[in-house]
């Protein structure tokens, strides 16, 4: 089974600051990486598909890279409405499914 | 609008059973793979099950495979989810997920889920 592990699992910034999120999968997946938002309360949204592919109606600060084991999130100038829980998913075995431990961006 | 809508969650006892439902509407349901997500209190998102699009191959995480069954009814958009030996570690919130597939090229480059329902919370608990 693949795994997936995520750094940090929590931080803190501010609006206005560039942050990076960084999910690794225990085995190659290539490309077939995705990432949500979740909110408390909130259905979890996608945000990037194919590990840099923003999904319709993300804002473009959000942008994904990396390819095989190392994948990041980055958030460039982030926004009060960010404030949130963010998953890495591998979907290289599909129709089975990993999603990684989670990181909080809380604010600072 | 693209919706999905969980029913069925609540309170049970653990060892009893629970059957989710969940409403698709707004897209040609029969043509898409979905899947059952949830979340326990506290904890991450968790992948439970998947079928596909005409309902021949199923899929289960480990956590419950040979209790929980998944199953749909393309004819009235509806999935399923049929819970049974809860455990109180099945507590939750369980989302009801459409899968789609992404392409460049028409070469596909990744499965995701891109809609989500809202949830419906299941406490198991004596």
């Amino acid at each position: 089974d693949i795994q997936m592990t995520q750094s940090p699992s929590s931080l803190s910034a501010s609006v206005g600051d560039r942050v990076t999120i960084t999910c690794r999968a225990s085995q190659s997946i290539s490309s077939f990486l995705n990432w949500y938002q979740k909110k408390p309360g909130k259905a979890p949204k996608l945000l990037i598909y194919a590990a840099s592919s923003l999904h319709s109606g993300v804002p473009s600060r959000f942008s994904g890279s990396g390819s095989g084991t190392d994948f990041t999130l980055t958030i460039s100038g982030l926004q009060p409405e960010d404030f949130a829980t963010y998953y890495c998913q591998q979907s290289n075995s599909a129709p089975t499914f990993t999603f990684g431990p989670g990181t909080t961006v809380e604010i600072k | 609008d693209v919706q999905l809508e969980e029913s069925g969650g609540g309170l049970v006892q653990p060892g009893g059973s629970l059957r989710l439902s969940c409403a698709a509407s707004g897209f040609m349901f029969y043509s898409y793979s979905m899947n059952w997500v949830r979340q326990a209190p506290g904890k991450g998102l968790e992948w439970l099950s998947y079928i596909s699009s005409g309902g021949h191959n199923q899929q289960y995480a480990d956590s419950v495979k040979g209790r929980f069954t998944i199953s749909r009814d393309n004819a009235g958009d509806s999935l399923y989810l049929q819970m049974n030996r809860l455990r109180d570690d099945d507590t939750g919130v369980y989302y009801c997920v459409r899968q789609s597939p992404f392409d460049s090229d028409e070469v596909l480059i990744s499965d995701a889920f891109d809609v989500w329902g809202q949830g419906t919370l299941v406490t198991v608990s004596s």
